[in-house]
């Protein structure tokens, strides 16, 4: 039972335009939220985070969303950027600050054209 | 430092055969993490470590799966004997305690049994 899911395999976008990334989650529990980042032959790196207390989280281009009620969050780059073509990982886990359990989705690829 | 340290990078093996793949982790790092990704499940955990005591292994699929972590800076994952189904990325993950941005993974080790 996949309990993070990103139904989206892929997302194709111009470059400077918005891309929007999206992950649902069935686990109530949840109440920390992560998207990694990962290029082809790499290992994923962490991207940006949220916990459920926000609605929202910023860090430059990059923004997190969350919606509690509809237990969705969505990852919004802007503007997009050639070197942001990579796979985007949504995650979550129980708890916030420990190295508890992260559940993952099976990632979404994004493309970014010029 | 150099990251966490996977090898082997790729692995070609014959159906039946026992693998044994490798990791070292960020020194410091408690917790140790092994994934496998593929692209019906995404990013699925396996079992994981903390200070070199195996605490949840619910994630390994069968019997022919094996983790062990010897001391604090080496772990193994061993199949054996290794099936056409095993092949997937192997990605193993280190954090500390207090690391609210998750986890550093290694590159993995692209494992495909023929």
């Amino acid at each position: 039972d996949q309990q993070v899911k990103q139904n989206s395999p892929s997302l194709s976008v111009q470059e400077g335009r918005i891309s929007i990334l999206n992950c649902d989650y069935t686990n109530s529990m949840f109440d920390y939220f992560l998207w990694y980042k990962k290029y082809p032959a790499e290992g994923p790196t962490f991207l940006i985070s949220i916990s459920s207390i926000k609605d929202k989280n910023e860090d430059g281009r990059f923004t997190v969303f969350l919606n509690k009620s509809a237990k969705h969050l969505s990852l919004h780059i802007v503007p997009s950027q050639p070197g942001d073509s990579a796979v985007y990982f949504c995650a979550a886990s129980v708890g916030t600050g420990t190295a508890s359990k992260l559940t993952f989705g099976t990632g979404t690829r994004l493309q970014v054209t010029l | 430092d150099a990251g966490v340290i996977q090898s082997p990078r790729h692995e070609v093996t014959e159906m039946g055969q026992e693998v044994t793949l490798r990791c070292k982790p960020i020194s410091g790092h408690d917790y140790l993490f092994w994934y496998r990704q593929t692209m019906m499940r995404g990013l699925e955990l396996l079992i994981y470590f903390n200070n070199n005591v195996p605490i949840d292994d619910s994630g390994m699929p069968e019997d022919r799966f094996s983790a062990k972590m010897p001391n604090a800076s080496f772990s193994t994952l061993k199949i054996q004997p290794s099936e056409p189904r095993d092949s997937a990325v192997y990605f193993c993950a280190s954090s500390f305690l207090a690391a609210p941005r998750g986890y550093t993974f290694g590159s993995g080790t692209r494992l495909t049994v023929v």
